[in-house]
């Protein structure tokens, strides 16, 4: 079955750097979104793409995060200037309409230090 | 503003025993409702999914799911639970995968 891909499982960065998270989508679909959990704490939507730009973001999303399909395959979720509060499990999902059920990848633990 | 319930943080069952785990939700109208399963060091995977229809629909792994309009509750349920079924279990409401609101999880822990 086709999976979403998620690289590196673990990142480890210093406060104030740029961290870029990488997803491979599944290849047929059209949606994709990146999630975030924080450790203890619930799923959160973070922004949702479509069509080569953002469709939704929620209000986590602010200035220092930006998204990116740089080519065919890839998706990614840049940091900019990490804080110590952005220390997560970022989730990357894809689907293959707007509404049909999210297919996730197994996360990217960030810890900023 | 919609809102997703579980109020069992953790619960532990003894294998073969029977499970429910508690969902409810607030929402304006009626949502798609998702469970998902989380591994330890996984990413979430789709249990079950109500969108419309019998409101009683059946998942992967031996899961099944209620969605009950009066009590807006969404609960999830299976008959006899393997010591592979403990993981985190987070139930999801929303209008569409921009809108979805996930559940703080409950923690299955299995007994032998």
């Amino acid at each position: 079955e086709p999976e979403v891909t998620q690289t590196p499982s673990h990142q480890v960065t210093q406060m104030g750097q740029e961290v870029i998270l990488r997803c491979v989508p599944i290849s047929n679909h059209l949606y994709f979104y990146w999630y975030r959990q924080i450790l203890g704490q619930k799923v959160e939507f973070l922004v949702s793409f479509y069509n080569n730009e953002i469709s939704e973001k929620s209000e986590i999303f602010d200035d220092q995060f930006s998204v990116e399909r740089p080519d065919g395959s890839n998706f990614t979720l840049k940091i900019r200037s990490t804080k110590l509060e952005d220390s997560a499990m970022y989730f990357c999902a894809s689907s293959e309409t707007e509404n049909s059920p999210l297919h996730f990848g197994n996360g990217t633990r960030l810890t900023v230090t | 503003a919609q809102s997703v319930t579980q109020p069992d943080i953790h619960i532990t069952v003894s294998e073969g025993a029977s499970l429910e785990l508690r969902c409810n939700y607030s929402y304006g109208a009626t949502p798609y409702l998702f469970w998902y399963v989380q591994s330890p060091g996984q990413g979430l995977q789709l249990l079950l999914k109500y969108f419309s229809g019998d409101t009683l629909v059946q998942g992967i792994k031996g899961f099944e799911a209620e969605f009950k309009r009066s009590q807006s509750s969404f609960n999830l349920r299976k008959p006899s639970v393997h010591w592979s079924d403990a993981a985190e279990y987070f139930c999801a409401v929303g209008a569409g995968n921009n809108d979805m609101r996930f559940g703080a999880g409950t923690r299955l822990t299995v007994k032998p």
